[in-house]
């Protein structure tokens, strides 16, 4: 049980067009989802805890007008990446947790973005 | 700061050759550590968590422990399959937010 899946897995997209990236808890509920940026070589970075039904809250430095989190439902959040450019190409990866464990994360397998 | 470092950033080994992967934190009341294993192009997962100095935990040719400012991940006769990159996090806050490291690029060669 407690799996994670993203889609797409990868995308390549043109400069100034927006992404949606899908993370869904395949057989659990979802209280609180988050959603990590990782460079290559690179640690994974936290960019926004969404629990559902209220507002996304961000990590410093992430702007909420261009990363767009939806989380619409107890198995589904969605990140939207706006005018995307070449330095938002990345790896994106969600994680989801159950109950009240925040410390119980189970992640996705991750979502290639290229933006040329 | 709140800050979690990892060493070496890569270690190639032979086949059963034994070693440990470090992890020092600087975290204000941890409420977690957390070992993970990631392959190329996947999302990470889930290992250990160790949450009190003294603890260990052990998962096949894995083992981890914990000390107040590190914890080591031991692998014991490792073989080709557990190449991978480990990654270690540590949970802060009441929000369940996890600091990694930069991980550990694991090769094992036959």
């Amino acid at each position: 049980g407690a799996v994670v899946s993203q889609h797409p897995s990868w995308v390549i997209c043109k400069s100034g067009t927006s992404v949606k990236i899908e993370c869904r808890s395949l057989d659990f509920q979802a209280t609180t989802m988050f959603w990590y940026r990782q460079f290559p070589k690179q640690s994974l970075m936290l960019m926004a805890t969404s629990n559902e039904g209220s507002k996304a809250t961000y990590e410093q430095g992430v702007e909420k007008d261009k990363f767009l989190i939806n989380h619409a439902s107890l198995t589904l959040s969605t990140l939207t990446v706006t005018s995307a450019h070449p330095e938002d190409s990345s790896f994106y990866i969600c994680s989801a947790s159950r109950g009240t464990s925040l410390s119980e994360q189970f992640f996705g397998p991750g979502t290639r973005l290229t933006v040329l | 700061e709140d800050q979690v470092t990892q060493s070496p950033e890569a270690l190639r080994l032979q086949e059963g050759e034994s070693s440990s992967l470090n992890c020092s934190y600087t975290v204000s009341g941890l409420r977690g550590l957390f070992w993970y294993r990631q392959d190329p192009g996947k999302g990470p997962e889930f290992l250990f968590t160790l949450y009190s100095a003294g603890e260990e935990k052990e998962k096949e040719r894995l083992k981890a422990t914990l000390t107040k400012k590190e914890s080591f991940l031991h692998i014991t006769a490792p073989k080709p399959e557990d190449s991978a990159t480990y990654l270690c996090a540590v949970l802060r806050g009441s929000q369940g937010n996890l600091i990694f490291g930069k991980g550990t690029k694991l090769s094992v060669k036959p």
